[in-house]
């Protein structure tokens, strides 16, 4: 298995352009999440993922968008990228049974720098 | 809502001397806890966790914490560091029938030679 896959490793944007953070993972998890990874702030989720078609927002889900059309994507879409954007970005899956998530695989990250 | 207090930034430790990383949580309800590890640019990786039962949780990497419900913490510890240990520590939390997970801002442990 190859576990959680992200796309690119690393990019750089200008102010207002748009692009999308590609997520895979193969071990048919059915919760997906985002998370952006800033320098004293710890891991703060983005958006999320029940399962496909099901989406939810998370703390800091302002300038993002996600759409779950498959169980294996989950991609994060910068609509007008900014420089507070710039930030190494996560993404995350795990196996859930009802109510209950499980421990979550974590991808290597996409670092992002905006200017 | 649950939060996740970790009370150091950073913990340098010299080599093969103890280690104590401190976590504390807030919640309401009942919780999952979890402890994860990021080395030098690479993605998180579970270290261990606390679902149910016995409050001692051993992990990989001769890591160990204990969940103290009254003291609402899960202080993750290692009898003996290694240079290897180098990376930085984040507590996570889970509450009961929710899916969001919310990690503490991180300790960041420096092994000393």
């Amino acid at each position: 298995n190859a576990g959680v896959t992200q796309t690119p490793k690393f990019q750089v944007l200008k102010t207002g352009q748009s692009m999308t953070l590609q997520c895979a993972q193969d071990m048919n998890h059915e919760y997906m999440s985002w998370y952006r990874q800033d320098p004293g702030m710890g891991l703060r989720l983005i958006h999320y993922s029940v399962g496909a078609g099901i989406t939810d927002q998370g703390e800091v889900p302002n300038g993002y968008n996600v759409s779950r059309s498959t169980t294996e994507d989950f991609p994060l879409r910068l609509l007008s990228a900014a420089p507070s954007q710039t930030s190494v970005y996560f993404c995350a899956s795990s196996y859930s049974a009802g109510t209950v998530t499980y421990e979550q695989y974590f991808g290597p990250g996409t670092r992002l720098t905006v200017t | 809502a649950q939060s996740v207090t970790q009370l150091d930034s950073q913990v340098p430790v010299f080599e093969e001397a103890p280690v104590e990383l401190r976590c504390n949580y807030s919640s309401s309800v009942s919780v999952y806890l979890f402890w994860y590890v990021q080395y030098p640019n690479q993605g998180l990786q579970l270290l261990l966790k606390y679902l149910s039962g016995s409050t001692l949780v051993k992990g990989i990497n001769g890591f160990e914490a204990e969940f103290n419900k009254s003291q609402t913490s899960f202080h993750l510890r290692k009898p003996s560091v290694h240079i290897s240990d180098t990376a930085e520590y984040f507590c996570a939390v889970i509450r009961f029938g929710n899916e969001k997970l919310t990690f503490g801002t991180g300790t960041r442990l420096t092994i000393i030679p």
